[in-house]
């Protein structure tokens, strides 16, 4: 049981660099989301899916593109890195409605 | 504003030694309010819901309650495995958007 996947684990990256980080889930789940988590500052929502071809923002979505063209896969763009993107990003899943909502392992990202 | 705010920040506590955590919350219309640990290096696992005042959920040695304001969770006689982050989150009008406090690392030692 694959659960929700992300990629990379690690990253490092200069200012003005972009990237993407990617989360699959092999659970046919309706609702992707994707936080990010600073000390003292807990988990913070960025962009959230309902469905394929359905994103809307969440709490701090500037700075982050987000596209969901399948099911599976929702992942997150960088376009011009900035330090204060450095942080933990976790990529959840869920059926649509459910309180349960499936975590990652979470990608460390350095912002340098 | 939604938001959520834990408290301790950190507790540490003696093997077998019972304590609560605190979260305290103002929400538009509560439409769930969530538990979840957090082992380091780890996502976050979800523990409970708690949707209206006076219910209450139990797993092993975990308790958790809600009042109109606030939940807590109770922790009974705990391990050295019970060692982690809790988390707590609400979800509100915007049935999509949720909503987490910083979380409270706790420590128990042997």
């Amino acid at each position: 049981n694959a659960g929700v996947t992300q990629t990379p684990k690690f990253q490092v990256l200069k200012t003005g660099q972009s990237m993407t980080l990617q989360c699959a889930q092999d659970m046919n789940h309706e609702y992707m989301s994707w936080y990010r988590q600073d000390p003292g500052m807990g988990l913070r929502l960025i962009h959230y899916s309902v469905g394929a071809g359905i994103t809307d923002q969440g709490e701090v979505p500037n700075g982050y593109n987000v596209s969901r063209s399948t099911t599976e896969d929702f992942p997150l763009r960088l376009l011009s890195a900035a330090p204060s993107q450095t942080s933990v990003y976790f990529c959840a899943s869920s059926y649509s409605g459910s309180d349960i909502q499936y975590f990652g392992a979470g990608t460390r990202l350095s912002v340098l | 504003e939604d938001q959520v705010t834990q408290s301790p920040e950190a507790l540490r506590l003696q093997e077998g030694e019972s304590s609560s955590l605190n979260c305290s919350y103002t929400v538009s219309g509560l439409r769930g309010l969530f538990w979840y640990r957090q082992d380091p290096g780890k996502g976050p696992e979800f523990l409970f819901t708690l949707y209206s005042a006076g219910e209450e959920k139990e797993k092993e040695r975990l308790k958790a309650t809600l009042t109109k304001k606030e939940s807590f969770l109770h922790i009974t006689a705990p391990k050295p495995e019970d060692s982690a982050t809790y988390l707590c989150a609400v979800r509100g009008d915007n049935f999509n958007k949720f909503y987490f406090g910083s979380g409270t690392k706790l420590n128990v030692k042997p």
